[in-house]
């Protein structure tokens, strides 16, 4: 079974509109952590924001957001204020907390690509 | 100066040929990965490395080898390269301070693109 399931293969917005980037998880680990990656068309990955299964509040870093709901096993990215240079290629990763969970390992979604228009 | 660097950036060679991709960081990180990328799949692990004595097959580690140099340097072998080798392949590192940590974020090099003719 896919351990991170991104159901969007693309997504479009508008400029300064927000989007909500669709990912869930599965896992019977109670610790568990869930990542979010940007790939641009240059290729790199960047590493975008951090949600512990443990924490009780959304994680936020600047126009990033992350609406997790544990009972859903969800982790949506939300972007407020698109702009043109977030058109990219969005991934959702976990890694599991769990004895011999192939330790440090994360299992990657096959991501969304985003494509903001003016 | 970039925390983790790929060389090549770019290869193309042919099957059978014996390729080598190197990754070095400057992050401190006691931790390393090779992944590889193809499109639509997402990224899978190849191989992973906590440190220079402990190295760990991934899901996909069949037809790879790697070497961990030193702390800084992580490689990754491709001793007969065949056509469905061509992906782009990332190296990441991640810092586990001592412990293991569910929130280690891994940081990801800028990949080699590799063709196999």
């Amino acid at each position: 079974a896919q351990k991170i399931t991104q159901t969007q293969p693309g997504m479009f917005v508008q400029e300064k509109e927000a989007v909500t980037l669709d990912c869930t998880y599965d896992t019977s680990d109670p610790s568990y952590g869930l990542f979010w990656y940007k790939q641009p068309s240059s290729g790199e990955m960047i590493f975008l924001i951090y949600q512990g299964s443990y924490d009780q509040q959304n994680a936020t870093e600047g126009r990033y957001s992350l609406n997790f709901q544990k009972a859903r096993k969800s982790a949506n990215l939300v972007i407020s204020a698109s702009q043109l240079g977030d058109s990219a290629m969005y991934f959702c990763a976990m890694r599991e907390g769990g004895r011999g969970s192939t330790l440090g390992r994360l299992y990657f979604g096959r991501g969304t690509q985003l494509t903001v228009w003016p | 100066d970039a925390d983790v660097t790929q060389t090549p950036r770019n290869r193309i060679t042919k099957t059978g040929k014996r390729i080598m991709l190197e990754c070095s960081q400057t992050k401190g990180h006691d931790r390393m990965y090779w992944y590889r990328q193809d499109p639509g799949l997402g990224l899978r692990l190849i191989y992973y490395s906590f440190d220079v004595k402990d190295i760990n097959k991934g899901e996909i580690s069949d037809g790879y080898s790697v070497s961990r140099q030193a702390q800084a340097k992580f490689s990754l072998s491709l001793e007969s390269a065949i056509p469905n080798q061509t992906a782009l392949y990332f190296c990441a590192t991640s810092d586990s301070m001592g412990r293991w940590e569910v929130s280690d974020t891994q940081y990801f090099g800028p990949g080699t693109r590799l063709t196999v003719l």
